[in-house]
Formats: structure tokens, C-alpha cells, sequence
């Protein structure tokens, strides 16, 4: 089945600053989002990205399909922006399969 | 957007009991529901595919006589943990898809707020 790596694993950040996210996946597939998962455990949809760029204020998305990979910006980070980036692939009326996960802790 | 319900969204059992959890569709009609289990500080797996009017398929190592899926409607699904155990305390989360207008409409997978399941 797929494969879905993310790094880093564990990152904290002060205030303000800004981070890169990564997720590699073995194959192709097209349907890839980005998931932040809150303190209550709710996943929030980012980004619907299977390939290309988009933006959604501070936040920022880039996949390359062909290199099988994709990259989540987060620019001025604030505390909320704490918790799990999941990035999770599939493909069309199948199950996603999610990445580990980055947990991110944005310090005041 | 598309919007998915779970109800309960958190439920405390005793060992031995079952427990009920229910995923709904609230503006479109899911003939696929997926189940997700994930345990703390772990990422979310697969656990069923819950297909309306037939049987659900199962990962490798989830026990079909333990978790019962149930896909009667369009916009409903139940996956009912039967005779648990504190092992099976975890939060459970439900998903669908809903594909935008046309041959080329965008697919985007919705998914439940989930349900904190805690057996004592």
C-alpha cells in the first residue's frame, strides 16, 4: 500500500516565526490534504492539493506529484497554530491513508 | 462545505458493554463511509469501509465481530464496539466524500469531529 512519511516529527517554534512542513508518499495518487488536528482532536481541512500551489492566509501549500511530495508553509506563526499537521493522501472513493504527523507547539 | 456528525462525542462504559457510535452525512449522501481509529500521540488508521446496503470491508487485524458496521442509509452509518475492553478506549473517527458538480468535480474527504471512547 502507499506510504506517507512527514518531517519533522516534533517541532517548536516561537511566535512569529515561520516553518516548512514536509509529507513524501510511495506512489501516485490524486487526492492529497492537509490536516491540522486540534487540542479536541477535531481534524480541520487546510488544503485540497494534489498538485500545484495555494494560499489561504498565513498558510501556504505546494505539492509536486511527479516528485511525490508536498510542503506546508506556515508563516508568522501564532500559538493556535499549535497541535498535528497531518498530511494524508488517496485516491478518488477510497480511503485516505495519513502520514504521521507533525506536532507543532508554538511558543508565546 | 460538506459536514459529517458523530454522535456521542465522548462516551465513559464498563468492560463487557457495548457502544454505539453514529456517523452521519448531514447535506450529501454517502454511499462510503470510512472508520478510523487513533490511539494517543498516534496518527489515524484505517480500521472498515462502510458501504451502504452490503457488508463492510475490514483492515487486516480489526476484528469484524468486534466492531460492527452497519451502512443502512445514504447519510448514516454505525459502528457498534461490542463487549469492550480498555484496550478498545480510543477516538474513533468517521469520513465520507463528497465530489463537486461534474465529470471533473474536486473530490475533498470530510471528516466526523470524532468520538473519545474510554472503557473502564
Amino acid at each position: 500500500g502507499i506510504q506517507v512519511e512527514q518531517s519533522p516529527p516534533d517541532l517548536i517554534l516561537q511566535e512569529g516565526a515561520n516553518s516548512t512542513l514536509r509529507c513524501n508518499f510511495s506512489d501516485s495518487v490524486n487526492n492529497l490534504q492537509w490536516f491540522h488536528q486540534n487540542p479536541w482532536g477535531q481534524l480541520i481541512n487546510l488544503f485540497y492539493i494534489p498538485s500545484g500551489t495555494k494560499q489561504n492566509g498565513r498558510l501556504s501549500a505546494t505539492t509536486v506529484a511527479t516528485e511525490r511530495y508536498s510542503l506546508l508553509y506556515i508563516s508568522s506563526s501564532q500559538t493556535t497554530d499549535s497541535g498535528v499537521y497531518f498530511c494524508a493522501v488517496g485516491n478518488y472513493g477510497q480511503n485516505f491513508v495519513f502520514g504521521p504527523g507533525t506536532r507543532l507547539s508554538v511558543l508565546p | 462545505g460538506a459536514v459529517v456528525s458523530q454522535h456521542p462525542s465522548r462516551v465513559i462504559c464498563k468492560s463487557g458493554t457495548s457502544v454505539k457510535i453514529e456517523c452521519r452525512s448531514l447535506d450529501f449522501q454517502a454511499t462510503t463511509m470510512f472508520w478510523y481509529r487513533q490511539f494517543p500521540k498516534q496518527s489515524l488508521m484505517l480500521m472498515a469501509t462502510s458501504n451502504e446496503g452490503s457488508k463492510a470491508t475490514y483492515e487486516q487485524g480489526v476484528e469484524k465481530d468486534k466492531f460492527l458496521i452497519n451502512h443502512a442509509s445514504l447519510t448514516l452509518s454505525t459502528l457498534t464496539v461490542t463487549s469492550a475492553h480498555p484496550e478498545d478506549s480510543s477516538f474513533y473517527i468517521c469520513s465520507s466524500y463528497s465530489r463537486g458538480p461534474g465529470t471533473s468535480g474536486v473530490e475533498t474527504q470530510y471528516f466526523g469531529p470524532g468520538t473519545r471512547l474510554l472503557v473502564l
